[in-house]
């Protein structure tokens, strides 16, 4: 089992520019999340998803945000245009029903 | 609103002691109580909850929920220095969301 696999592992940009972020959930699971985390705030809800559906969206920050999971294999979060307080660490986990999540090694985004 | 508050924040020990890190949560439609252990990159997980009084236990480390109080503990005892990491505390919900705290470093020294 190779886990929850993010990309890229790093990634830095400009203020402006888009940014897109991947994932590849364990196979089988049927639920989705993507995480931001932060000093301030620690780890955040931003979407999850549950068979490819998004259910809850209320912790994405702003119409600058968007998710999508076009299939069960893969989810992309999508920031444009991206600004410098969205610097974190984004981490993506999936969960078959109610068992815990399983978390990725994340993204660490940084925007200047 | 939902929140989940863990303490200390920081909590610097001595290998071979003990130590007790705390979490309180108030989660609308609570399901059961997580926690994962984070050093340098994804949160593992560690214990999942969902009983009052029935603790659950994985070689040094130990974990208790308290549903009336809304409360649990996390026990290692003589601790390692690879038990340094952050530690976290997740409230569930029934929607299946989890709602974490902002996590306690436990630092271990030689």
């Amino acid at each position: 089992d190779a886990g929850v696999i993010q990309s890229p592992r790093h990634e830095v940009t400009e203020m402006g520019q888009e940014v897109t972020l991947r994932c590849k959930p364990i196979s089988g699971h049927d639920y989705l999340f993507w995480y931001r985390q932060t000093m301030m705030r620690g780890l955040e809800l931003l979407i999850y998803f549950n068979n490819n559906v998004p259910i809850d969206d209320s912790g994405m920050p702003e119409d600058r945000f968007s998710a999508k999971m076009p299939n069960a294999s893969f989810s992309t979060l999508k920031i444009q245009p991206s600004e410098p307080r969205d610097s974190a660490v984004y981490f993506c986990a999936s969960s078959f029903g109610g068992s815990p999540l399983h978390f990725g090694n994340g993204t660490r985004l940084t925007v200047t | 609103e939902d929140k989940v508050v863990q303490s200390p924040l920081s909590l610097v020990v001595h290998e071979g002691d003990t130590v007790t890190l705390n979490c309180s949560y108030e989660v609308t439609n609570f399901r059961s109580l997580l926690w994962y252990k984070q050093e340098k990159k994804a949160p593992t997980f560690l214990f999942m909850l969902t009983s009052s009084g029935i603790e659950k236990k994985s070689g040094r480390l130990s974990s208790i929920l308290d549903k009336k109080e809304l409360f649990s503990i996390l026990n290692i005892t003589a601790t390692q220095t690879g038990d340094s990491a952050v530690y976290l505390c997740a409230g569930s919900t029934g929607a299946n969301n989890l709602f974490f705290g902002t996590g306690t470093r436990l630092t271990v020294i030689p």
